[in-house]
């Protein structure tokens, strides 16, 4: 039984860029999370999603950045037109259910570098 | 808003030796989970423990267990007998009863020296 699997594990975008990341939650989990991990800093929730539907996008920059999840495939992050300050580490994380009763479980991360 | 605060951004253990990492957090809900997890190197972010807030009782896996101090909102991580492979950045995070989002705190860097 797979884990979260998160890829690319490294991505270089130059800037104005698109950048596209992408998560496969573990098989039956049906609930999958964003978070982004700042340098020396904890991890901060981006967006919540279930199939074909955002639940919660509170945590998303307004400009540029979205998610999906669709009913086959991935979720997918994209972020347009990538700055500097995006570089960061990107976490995927998915559940059984919307309540983190046994906690997430994560995947790797993808580190994007904007250069 | 909640918060999570850990107020040690670095320690250091010999290793087989005990060490004690802080947590702190900010909530006004009576119902909660709070969890330790840790990210080596790989960055692979791996849950260590969890609690829930209305279990009295301080939960233990193997060599990590909690102190868990609701009233002081106090969240502490144990590590007894200290291995080299437990060196690593370690997270406190809290989560509303009724709510999917973790709150995390800013880490604590653990170095076990042989």
């Amino acid at each position: 039984n797979a884990g979260v699997m998160q890829n690319p594990r490294h991505l270089v975008r130059r800037r104005g860029q698109e950048a596209r990341l992408r998560c496969s939650p573990m098989k039956g989990h049906s609930h999958v999370y964003w978070y982004r991990q700042l340098p020396e800093e904890g991890l901060k929730f981006m967006v919540y999603l279930q199939k074909e539907n955002i639940i919660d996008e509170s945590g998303m920059p307004k400009e540029r950045f979205s998610a999906e999840f669709p009913k086959e495939g991935p979720s997918i992050l994209r972020i347009q037109q990538v700055v500097r300050g995006d570089s960061a580490a990107y976490f995927c994380a998915s559940s059984p259910e919307g309540i983190p009763y046994s906690g997430y479980t994560f995947g790797s991360g993808t580190r994007l570098t904007v250069v | 808003a909640q918060t999570v605060t850990q107020s040690q951004p670095e320690m250091s253990v010999q290793e087989a030796e005990t060490v004690t990492l802080s947590c702190t957090y900010d909530t006004s809900e009576s119902d909660y989970y709070l969890f330790w997890y840790k990210q080596p190197p790989s960055r692979q972010m791996i849950l260590v423990i969890r609690q829930e807030a209305y279990k009295q009782q301080n939960a233990t896996e193997n060599r990590f267990s909690v102190n868990f101090q609701k009233a002081a909102k106090s969240f502490s991580l144990k590590i007894s007998d200290s291995q080299l492979g437990d060196a690593a950045m370690y997270f406190c995070a809290y989560s509303g009863g009724s709510n999917y989002k973790l709150t995390f705190g800013k880490g604590t860097l653990l170095t076990v020296n042989p």
